[in-house]
């Protein structure tokens, strides 16, 4: 078993779609991670968090700790949306990133 | 916000040939930089944790020899792939922390797509 799994594996969605992404750990972290891979494979850290929840723009990630479970929400998805997420839980011995399989997301016009 | 600049971006060479990628971090101080291994449709690997001024940490199954890093400033890392061969070939990625604690996130690089023929 993997220590940090996302699901779903792949998801579509029409524009304008409320879109949930989930991860869950196992490990003990000192923050989690959201991370965005374009296509060209850049990577863009949404989200480094360690409780409750966090909003930018459309993109809200919430974390429950006890529960060892992060989600990443994105309201009114948009065609540019369309990428690779990726979960990540910072491991609290090491401060390495131990990353999840990510979520490949297609919104469609 | 802060920006992580890596070079190249695409390199195709032939087997046997060394391969140098840098990880400038531009507008602050990197004291950890981190360089990811990807393969298609696979998540990032951890390869080693580069640090300013000291040898770089390896993860177990990446070789030394073949990866060598140098983190010789507090805003460049290099990673040299020596005497690639085709089983090189893959997606690099870096990562840069600002300051010296872990309270920051990493911000990443654009990642080099390494070809060896």
């Amino acid at each position: 078993k993997n220590e940090v799994e996302q699901s779903p594996q792949n998801l579509t969605a029409q524009e304008g779609e409320f879109i949930t992404i989930n991860c869950s750990y196992s490990v003990g972290i000192s923050a989690l991670h959201w991370l965005q891979q374009h296509p060209g494979g850049g990577i863009v850290s949404l989200f480094m968090l360690s409780s409750g929840k966090k909003k930018h723009g459309r993109l809200i990630a919430t974390i429950n700790i006890q529960e060892k479970h992060s989600s990443l929400h994105i309201t009114a998805s948009h065609p540019r949306d369309s990428a690779v997420y990726i979960c990540a839980a910072e491991s609290y011995n090491t401060d390495k990133l131990i990353f999840g399989t990510g979520t490949r997301l297609q919104v469609f016009p | 916000g802060a920006v992580v600049s890596q070079h190249p971006s695409w390199v195709i060479c032939k087997s046997g040939t060394s391969v140098k990628i840098e990880c400038r971090s531009l507008d602050f101080q990197a004291t950890t930089m981190f360089w990811y291994r990807q393969f298609p449709k696979q998540s990032l690997m951890l390869m080693a944790t580069s640090n300013e001024g000291s040898k770089a940490t390896y993860e177990q199954g990446v070789e030394k020899d073949k990866f060598l890093i140098n983190h010789a400033s507090l805003t460049l890392s290099t990673l040299t792939v020596t005497s690639a061969h085709p089983e090189d070939s893959s997606f690099y990625i870096c990562s840069a922390r600002p300051g010296r604690w872990g309270n920051q996130p990493q911000h990443f690089g654009d990642g080099t797509r390494l070809s060896i023929l």
